[in-house]
């Protein structure tokens, strides 16, 4: 059936350095690949996106990489900032109208 | 505000009773989703409308759940005979119409069902 794992839960880093956050998902369908911050006792808000035609997008700090053969795909945070403390959640979309999301990255950024 | 916009904000009701959250998407967004959250996890759908027509609905939903976008805006989810296992954040999310997959979501509803 339909599938994201994301790991790590809990991902702990200093300020300045680098987070990444990888997904696998299971449906060979799936299309678009979101990612969405959740900030404590907020709704889910869209950070960056890709599409399965594409291997790689960059947002300043923020970039996304999709290995579609693998099934994977992976968010990176460089120069991380406190402000960048939240839950993270990965998703996929197939060609119909279901997002699965995976169960979420917790990510403290100790200044 | 013009964002999405869920009402309301808090439920508490006993166990047994009947629950209706209504969810306002963004002016002109033509398609609406339901998700359930619970603590620790992600968003799990629920059900998906574009216009008014509910064109999917998760094989995890019981009968208990039903949603309905009678005019094509807004959009209610009532939860029948609730139980415990149904406390949770209700979640609705909508999406412009063309080519575009993002979804901007409401602020949700925190049922707890005692």
């Amino acid at each position: 059936g339909e599938n994201v794992e994301q790991h790590p839960s809990t991902l702990s880093v200093q300020e300045g350095d680098s987070a990444v956050i990888k997904c696998t998902y299971s449906d060979s369908a799936s299309n678009y690949f979101p990612w969405y911050k959740q900030e404590l006792g907020k709704r889910p808000q869209l950070i960056i996106d890709i599409r399965s035609n594409v291997g790689e997008k960059k947002d300043q700090r923020i970039a996304v990489t999709l290995n579609k053969t693998a099934k994977h795909f992976s968010l990176h945070i460089t120069e991380t900032q406190p402000e960048d403390s939240a839950v993270y959640f990965c998703a996929t979309k197939t060609g119909g109208f279901k997002t699965i999301f995976g169960a979420g990255t917790r990510l403290f950024v100790k200044a | 505000d013009t964002g999405v916009s869920q009402d309301p904000r808090h439920k508490i009701t006993k166990r047994g009773q009947n629950v209706t959250f209504r969810c306002d998407p963004i002016s002109e967004h033509n398609r609406l989703y339901w998700y359930r959250q619970t603590l620790g996890q992600g968003p799990e759908f629920l059900t998906y409308f574009q216009n008014e027509a509910q064109l999917e609905k998760s094989r995890l939903l019981s009968d208990r759940f039903s949603a309905e976008r009678p005019k094509g805006s807004f959009s209610t989810l009532e939860i029948q005979r609730t139980e415990q296992g149904d406390s949770a954040m209700y979640l609705c999310a909508s999406s412009p119409r063309m080519n575009s997959d993002t979804q901007y979501f409401g602020p949700g509803t925190r049922l707890t069902v005692l």
